[in-house]
């Protein structure tokens, strides 16, 4: 089954600075990658997620990269704010016309300092 | 926006006995849902996927006498944990995908469990 890593666990940054989080997963076969926040003892959000059939994907400060030779995809924020601290999860899943089950990464927990 | 509801929000309870969480999907038909458990500081992890309808479908080594879901209708599943003990303490979410949402996945708040 599909297994998904994520790198680093932790992030600290100042505010201002950019953060990126990395994420592989292995299933050549997937092709939906969401990213969510999380905060304590809250639902993930969604707050951006890309298709296997786009490159890349803005959205204001945050931004997502596909790379699907390499199986790996990645989300960039920039101009980071105190309150963009938070645990962020990237995910994998095979998107069929009703949405396959997502596979979460272990998660990055991002301080982002004032 | 789909908006999908959990219930309850937290739950304590005595080793041995059973509780039920409910996940029900508001404004729209949930052909889906999936369950999540979630220890403190850990990811989500996928505990079943149910079908309105079908039998769920468990991940290895969720045990699936333990772990009862239900998906009787287009908008509500259940998760029963029986016999429940102190390991079984967990977050607890649901998540719900529809026809016509173009995949979607929507989380339900979460279920806080826990057993003494």
């Amino acid at each position: 089954g599909e297994n998904v890593e994520q790198h680093p666990s932790t992030l600290s940054v100042q505010e201002g600075d950019s953060a990126v989080i990395k994420c592989t997963y292995s299933d050549s076969a997937s092709n939906y990658f969401p990213w969510y926040k999380q905060e304590l003892g809250k639902r993930p959000q969604l707050i951006i997620d890309i298709r296997s059939n786009v490159g890349e994907k803005k959205d204001q400060r945050i931004a997502v990269t596909l790379n699907k030779t390499a199986k790996h995809f990645s989300l960039h924020i920039t101009e980071t704010q105190p309150e963009d601290s938070a645990v962020y999860f990237c995910a994998a899943s095979m998107r069929e016309n009703q949405g396959g089950k997502l596979i979460f990464g272990q998660g990055t927990e991002l301080s982002v300092k004032p | 926006g789909a908006v999908v509801s959990q219930h309850p929000s937290r739950v304590i309870c005595k080793s041995g006995t059973s509780v039920k969480i409910e996940c029900r999907s508001l404004d729209f038909q949930a052909t889906t849902m999936f369950w999540y458990r979630q220890f403190p500081k850990q990811s989500l992890m996928l505990m079943a996927t149910s079908n309105e309808g079908s039998k769920a479908t468990y991940e290895q080594g969720v045990e699936k006498d333990k772990f009862l879901i239900n998906h009787a209708s287009l908008t509500l599943s259940t998760l029963t944990v029986t016999s429940a003990h102190p390991e079984d303490s967990s977050f607890y979410i649901c998540s719900a995908s529809g026809s016509g949402r173009a995949g979607e996945l929507f989380f339900g708040e979460g279920s806080r469990l826990t057993v003494l």
